[in-house]
């Protein structure tokens, strides 16, 4: 069975402070995708970045990286320098194929 | 272009009433997926469309929950005689072509309906 668990339900920071959202998932599939998705107060699911089972390189744009290490089954993001703007809820998503199971997300706030 | 839309924005309706909710998927986007997100919670898939295929059904929480997608384009997810605890919203998400074994695609999702059973 896939499953995918983000333990922070709710990280508070305060603005220019880094802060990393984990992202722990299950799967018996060799073949998969990881998703990470933002979700800001509107209410709008946005993509950030698909990687899938094949590609452990990390990745960074802007003031986002991602960390994926299939040795952990972990896919964790940080948000360097957070801002304001980055106060939304996150969602870690697995998917193999069309179906794709989220995570219960993490509430990011970001104070001034 | 235009991105994923759904009406309507909020829905409030009585308990045994039925409800229809719309989806319009962005243009050329083959595959269309319901979820539901209860508040404070993680998204729950409910069905999934590609192209001219079966759907996948195995999400429908019940009977009362149905879903169709007409010329493989704008898609209606109809639940009958609602309940309280159907209140939620629902959320429509396109992709494209995204094919069981090959490549998967990102999901491009519509801004919700909010749906209040009373």
């Amino acid at each position: 069975a896939q499953k995918v668990t983000q333990a922070q339900t709710e990280i508070s920071v305060v603005e220019k402070e880094d802060v990393t959202l984990d992202c722990v998932y299950e799967t018996r599939d060799t073949t998969y995708y990881l998703f990470w998705y933002k979700q800001p107060p509107s209410g709008e699911l946005v993509f950030l970045i698909r990687r899938n089972s094949f590609d452990e390189q990390n990745e960074i744009s802007g003031r986002y990286s991602w960390n994926f290490q299939k040795s952990t089954s972990s896919f964790n993001f940080t948000i360097t320098a957070s801002q304001v703007v980055d106060s939304a809820v996150y969602f870690c998503a697995l998917s193999r194929g069309f179906k794709t199971i989220f995570g219960a997300g993490t509430r990011l706030f970001v104070k001034a | 272009g235009a991105g994923v839309s759904q009406s309507p924005s909020n829905k409030v309706t009585e308990k045994g009433k039925d409800v229809e909710l719309r989806c319009d998927p962005i243009s050329g986007h083959t595959a269309l997926y319901w979820y539901r997100q209860s508040l404070g919670q993680g998204l729950e898939f409910l069905i999934y469309f590609q192209g001219n295929s079966a759907p996948d059904k195995s999400g429908l929480p019940s009977d009362r929950f149905s879903a169709e997608r007409t010329g493989g384009s704008v898609s209606t997810l109809t639940i009958q005689r609602t309940q309280q605890e159907d209140s939620a919203v629902y959320l429509c998400a396109s992709s494209p072509n995204p094919v069981a074994g090959r490549r998967s695609y990102e999901q491009y999702f519509g801004p919700g309906t909010r749906l209040t059973v009373t």
